[in-house]
């Protein structure tokens, strides 16, 4: 299985500044995905980042916020922009894996938030 | 988005087999069923997929009725370290998206 790596792993961040998640795969990946997980609650699926093409967003989730990087196919970034504290939340990275059974995703750690 | 229901929380003593069921009725012939399942302070980890025929392995077993609207992953003898909110979760295919519901958490008693 992908071998996910994200950075920060923890950071804690002033009201109104922006923060840039960088999430490294250890193979090349087509699809990649970003989630937000907030305290005590489910994943929810803040965008799709396909290489070489823009990010695909769910419903309640924006570019201007969450602007995503996808340069090649090992390497991804998400940046949560204008903070707040509701903002403080885990911040995952996910990778698909395509194969004949079907395919699977993979998580990295997550990337776990405060704004204060 | 084809959606899936669980309880919020099931028990089981330790040693015991563990049944964990999930809905899925409105699921499409081609939707891979996925469990997963996140430990305390860590992303989310496969446990185990299936697509019409029960799968088995190192980790657990998945039934899936014949309709394939219902599905159970079944943990063959529970420890303390499988503690942890389990999540069945569709690949709605076409779609390429993989949302996740609520999980039922599982306590494992000692």
């Amino acid at each position: 299985s992908a071998v996910i790596s994200q950075k920060p792993s923890r950071d804690i961040c002033q009201r109104g500044t922006s923060l840039t998640i960088q999430c490294q795969v250890d193979s090349q990946v087509t699809m990649m995905f970003w989630y937000r997980q907030q305290p005590g609650q489910s994943l929810t699926l803040i965008a799709t980042a396909n290489q070489g093409s823009e990010a695909t967003y769910e419903s309640g989730f924006v570019i201007d916020k969450f602007p995503i990087s996808r340069p090649n196919l090992t390497f991804s970034t998400l940046t949560v922009s204008n903070m707040s504290p509701e903002d403080s939340s885990i911040y995952l990275c996910s990778v698909e894996e395509r194969r004949y059974s079907g395919n699977t995703i993979y998580f990295g750690e997550g990337s776990w938030l405060t704004v204060v | 988005d084809a959606k899936t229901t669980q309880p919020n929380s099931m028990e089981s003593n330790e040693e015991e087999p563990v049944h964990l069921p999930c809905n899925h009725s409105t699921i499409s012939g081609t939707d891979y069923i996925h469990w997963y399942r996140q430990l305390p302070s860590q992303g989310p980890e496969y446990v185990i997929h299936g697509l019409t025929s029960n799968v088995n392995n190192r980790m657990a077993s998945l039934a899936i009725a014949e309709d394939r609207k219902s599905s159970t992953l079944i943990l063959h003898r529970a420890t303390l370290r499988d503690a942890a909110v389990y999540y069945c979760i569709l690949d709605t295919s076409g779609t390429y998206k993989y949302i996740f519901g609520t999980g039922t958490r599982l306590k494992v008693l000692a």
